[in-house]
């Protein structure tokens, strides 16, 4: 497809589960950024990745969250042992440029329940 | 650290009638500013954007922007709003140390009949 595709769209998993979102994003973008957004809030920023490394994965809130882009495409958001807190919509974005230069494409989101 | 405030959670205009979405930054020098838009159901959609230059801004669907400097903001203006209008705008500030881009929380906009 043309936009940025996550999958699932909804996830649902009991407290303690590990989970696993994915990100497809524009061919040819080199940039991608991971953000979670709750209820009533805007995007947060989790991790940005420029080609295959993180270049900046401050916004990650403790060491359950882990992300990879092993080739410079395809990235996937893990989440081990997952919190109620977890709950909400994780966005994807990619960019042809860093975001400060260029425009941010978000896909439609991952929106995960923790039961 | 740079940040973004947007004071008006909701706001609700009539049809027809004129918008402004309030956006007040912190940023060290000189931003990169975004306006997204977000529909029910939809992906985040860029509706303009300002890098530098002319500091008035226009984007898609008859909106603009102006950065003021001085002020720290850039608002968002539309002077006739229309039914599919309602969403919830979200303002951005770039690039941070490390190029991520940071959001408000975002501004519900309701249309009157």
């Amino acid at each position: 497809g043309a936009g940025v595709s996550q999958t699932p769209s909804n996830k649902v998993t009991e407290k303690g589960k590990y989970v696993e979102l994915r990100c497809d994003p524009i061919s040819g973008h080199t940039a991608l950024y991971w953000y979670r957004q709750s209820l009533g809030q805007g995007p947060e920023f989790l991790i940005y990745f420029q080609g295959t490394g993180a270049a900046d994965d401050s916004g990650l809130p403790n060491d359950r969250f882990f992300a990879v882009r092993p080739e410079g495409s395809v990235s996937t958001l893990k989440i081990q042992r997952t919190e109620r807190g977890d709950s909400a919509v994780y966005l994807c974005a990619s960019s042809l440029r860093q975001a400060g230069a260029g425009e941010l494409f978000f896909g439609e989101g991952s929106r995960l329940t923790v039961l | 650290a740079q940040s973004v405030t947007q004071p008006d959670i909701h706001i609700t205009v009539s049809e027809g009638a004129s918008l402004e979405l309030r956006c007040n930054y912190s940023y060290g020098a000189t931003p990169y500013l975004f306006w997204y838009v977000q529909s029910p159901g939809q992906g985040l959609q860029l509706l303009l954007k300002y890098f530098s230059g002319d500091t008035l801004v226009q984007g898609i669907k008859g909106f603009e922007a102006e950065f003021k400097r001085s002020q720290s903001s850039f608002n968002l203006r539309k002077p006739s709003v229309h039914w599919s209008d309602a969403a919830e705008y979200f303002c951005a500030v770039g690039p941070g140390r490390d190029d991520k881009i940071i959001f408000g929380k975002g501004t519900r906009l309701h249309i009157l009949p």
